[in-house]
């Protein structure tokens, strides 16, 4: 039961460069959250928006949130090497969490 | 420190040989999951557990056993390995179940299971 679903899939930018990634879901939530993944590593996760909160900040990274048009974006400002991961944005309702894809991102020194 | 530890990261076995992969978090969550993770399919849940003697199936329980006896615990158990349960395996815990108050899932450092 796949709900998140990513767009891109994969996205390469410059160091610097602000990274913007989108997930879509299907059904009313509870919650949305942003996970990170290092290759082959466990998820991280990063940030949570609540269905009634329509942005959030945490350090570079800006995620807002449209439940009318049930979608999210997570926004990675002035971009690192280091934040070469994939990312997840799961979903919350009242079952347990459900996770998209993922968006593959590479930061380029 | 606080984690989700899963042992063992790496293991190779053969088609048949039943097999543990235990999990055990250290801070006290009610709620913990077990996800698998193949390429092109995302991650998908196989079982979940509530709280001690509560579990529930995911997305793909089939070839899949757990057990929830004590709160830290929740070892996966495959009772006859097949190839196609060839895949990275994660535990991941968290404080209730995500929903109305919302907490973030913690995850373990995943295993990789080959079954030739």
């Amino acid at each position: 039961s796949q709900q998140g679903e990513e767009d891109p899939q994969a996205l390469s930018i410059q160091e610097g460069e602000n990274a913007t990634m989108n997930c879509s879901y299907k059904t009313s939530i509870n919650n949305l959250q942003w996970y990170r993944q290092n290759s082959g590593r466990g998820l991280v996760h990063l940030i949570l928006i609540r269905s009634n909160e329509r942005e959030k900040h945490s350090g570079r990274l800006r995620v807002t949130l449209d439940t009318s048009k049930k979608s999210s974006s997570l926004l990675i400002t002035a971009s690192r090497a280091a934040d070469t991961a994939s990312y997840f944005c799961a979903t919350a309702g009242n079952t347990p969490l459900v996770f998209g894809k993922g968006t593959r991102l590479s930061v380029i020194a | 420190e606080a984690q989700v530890t899963q042992n063992p990261r790496y293991l190779i076995t053969v088609t048949g040989k039943k097999l543990t992969v235990t999990c055990s978090q250290n801070m006290n969550h009610e709620y913990m999951s077990w996800y698998r993770q193949d390429p092109g399919l995302g991650l998908r849940q196989i079982y979940y557990s509530m709280n001690v003697e509560v579990t529930d199936k995911g997305d793909v329980p089939e070839g899949y056993k757990v057990s929830r006896k004590e709160k830290r615990n929740f070892p996966l158990i495959l009772e006859s390995p097949s190839p196609n349960q060839t895949s990275l395996y994660f535990c991941a815990s968290s404080s209730q179940q995500t929903g109305g108050a919302g907490y973030g899932y913690t995850f373990g450092s995943g295993t990789r299971l080959t079954v030739v």
